[in-house]
């Protein structure tokens, strides 16, 4: 079974920049997750995906992310304009569970790592 | 989970040693919970879950133990191998919360497990 696919796997930009992210789920997975991930702790979800619909976006920072999940397949994550502070690794991850009892376990990607200058 | 930047806990042991490595976790409610094992340049694997009805599970050379009483989840690894070498992140939830909370994933801080030939 192919994993989670994510692309570029690194990305350098100076601040004021945007930039873009690309994540393939496993197929048949009908929720995404964004997390952004800094030096030294644990994955921050940013985004959440139920098929095309967005669940749970509460800790985007929507004044310069965005992301979109057409189709209900792959998905972007779009940073306009960066800041330094932004610098993290961004991974996507999906799941099978639409319901409670169904399979729960994320699958992470290998992330993007962005570096803002 | 309580970040504190580049100062993750970190564990030394000898190959063939027994590990153990605990966690806080922070909402009484979070009644689902999974460690996961970061390596280099990759996303988190999931490890093993244990849901709030438990209080033990055991997997392949791995158990996870969970006291409620506490908000303490620790993770035991059998015969430690220099490729158990990695972050481990203990990470929780709320699948019955339902809304925005459901599969929402709170990660912790993380530790480095190095593991000695």
């Amino acid at each position: 079974e192919a994993g989670v696919a994510q692309s570029p796997r690194y990305k350098i930009i100076e601040k004021r920049q945007s930039v873009a992210f690309w994540c393939n789920p496993i197929s048949g997975h009908a929720t995404l997750y964004w997390y952004q991930q800094i030096l030294g702790q644990g994955p921050k979800l940013l985004i959440q995906f139920q098929n095309n619909g967005v669940v749970d976006d509460s800790q985007l920072p929507k004044d310069r992310f965005s992301a979109e999940r057409l189709k209900g397949v792959d998905s972007t994550l779009k940073i306009q304009p960066a800041k330094l502070e932004d610098s993290a690794v961004y991974l996507c991850a999906s799941s099978l569970g639409l319901q409670w009892g169904e399979s729960y376990e994320q699958y992470f990607g290998p992330g993007t790592r962005l570096t803002v200058t | 989970g309580e970040s504190v930047g580049l100062h993750l806990p970190t564990l030394s042991v000898q190959e063939g040693d027994n590990s153990i490595i605990n966690c806080a976790y922070s909402n009484s409610a979070s009644d689902y919970f999974i460690w996961y094992k970061q390596e280099s340049g990759k996303g988190p694997q999931f490890i093993i879950d244990i849901r709030s009805n438990m209080d033990k599970r055991q997997g392949q050379r791995v158990t996870v133990l969970l006291n409620k009483t506490v908000k303490h989840l620790s993770l035991q690894i059998a015969a430690t191998q220099p490729g158990d070498s990695a972050v481990y992140f203990c990470a929780e939830s709320n699948p019955n919360a339902g809304g925005t909370s459901y599969g929402k994933l709170t990660f912790g801080q993380g530790t480095i497990l190095t593991v000695h030939p």
